[in-house]
């Protein structure tokens, strides 16, 4: 079975500083997809950054991107020049090809002014 | 693009009634609709999922009777709490696909709120 690992509950940066967030999944599937998703207090579901599996290429959104090891199982995601709108709940997934999603834990991220 | 509505944001009811809450797809035609259940600082559990024009699908463990889940059209899927009890209390969120568009993505709607007295 699919599983999403966020290790870290709890983090803080300060503004404008970078972060970054982990999460590791376990699968025995070759075509997959991964996100990253932000549920910031209004606790609206917010599609940050999407990763195809057979994609080399790390995907990039403005200050959002990841790094993605496929042999790793690991699909981390890098906040640039963090900003005080960035303070959300952060939910990494796992997408297989069945009809549902499998969620991380989330990791709280919190931006210091 | 791809964006999901909830209704209502909040409902408040009494132990006992009925709640119906709206997931509507504003820019598109979903054939899958999810519902998700969310407790305070937990992640979403998956409840059901919605096809068009036929049953819905449950989780393990999620009652069918309790939670009656409607997908007449593909732009609505609605979710029902029958007979409504304390613990039913929590935050609702609905999520769509864009079979046009990221089939593998999902767009999530803003969430109900029901709080049951």
């Amino acid at each position: 079975a699919q599983t999403v690992t966020q290790s870290q509950p709890e983090m803080s940066v300060q503004e404008a500083e970078t972060v970054t967030l982990s999460c590791t999944y376990d699968t025995s599937e070759s075509n997959y997809y991964l996100f990253w998703y932000k549920q910031p207090p209004s606790r609206q579901m917010i599609l940050v950054i999407r990763q195809e599996a057979y994609k080399q290429q790390n995907a990039t959104e403005n200050r959002f991107s990841v790094n993605f090891q496929k042999a790793a199982k690991s699909f981390s995601l890098k906040i640039s020049d963090s900003q005080l709108g960035d303070t959300a709940m952060y939910f990494c997934a796992f997408y297989s090809g069945t009809y549902k999603y499998i969620f991380g834990t989330g990791t709280r991220l919190k931006v210091l002014a | 693009g791809a964006v999901v509505s909830q209704h209502p944001s909040r409902v408040i009811c009494k132990s006992g009634t009925s709640v119906k809450i709206e997931c509507r797809s504003l820019d598109f035609q979903a054939t899958t609709m999810f519902w998700y259940r969310q407790f305070p600082k937990k992640s979403l559990m998956l409840m059901a999922t919605s096809n068009e024009g036929s049953k819905a699908t449950y989780e393990q463990g999620v009652e069918k009777d309790k939670f009656l889940i409607n997908h007449a059209s593909l732009t609505l899927s609605t979710l029902t709490v029958t007979s409504a009890h304390p613990e039913d209390s929590s935050f609702y969120i609905c999520s769509a696909r864009d079979p046009q568009g990221w089939q593998e993505t999902q767009y999530f709607g803003p969430g109900t709120r029901l709080l049951v007295l």
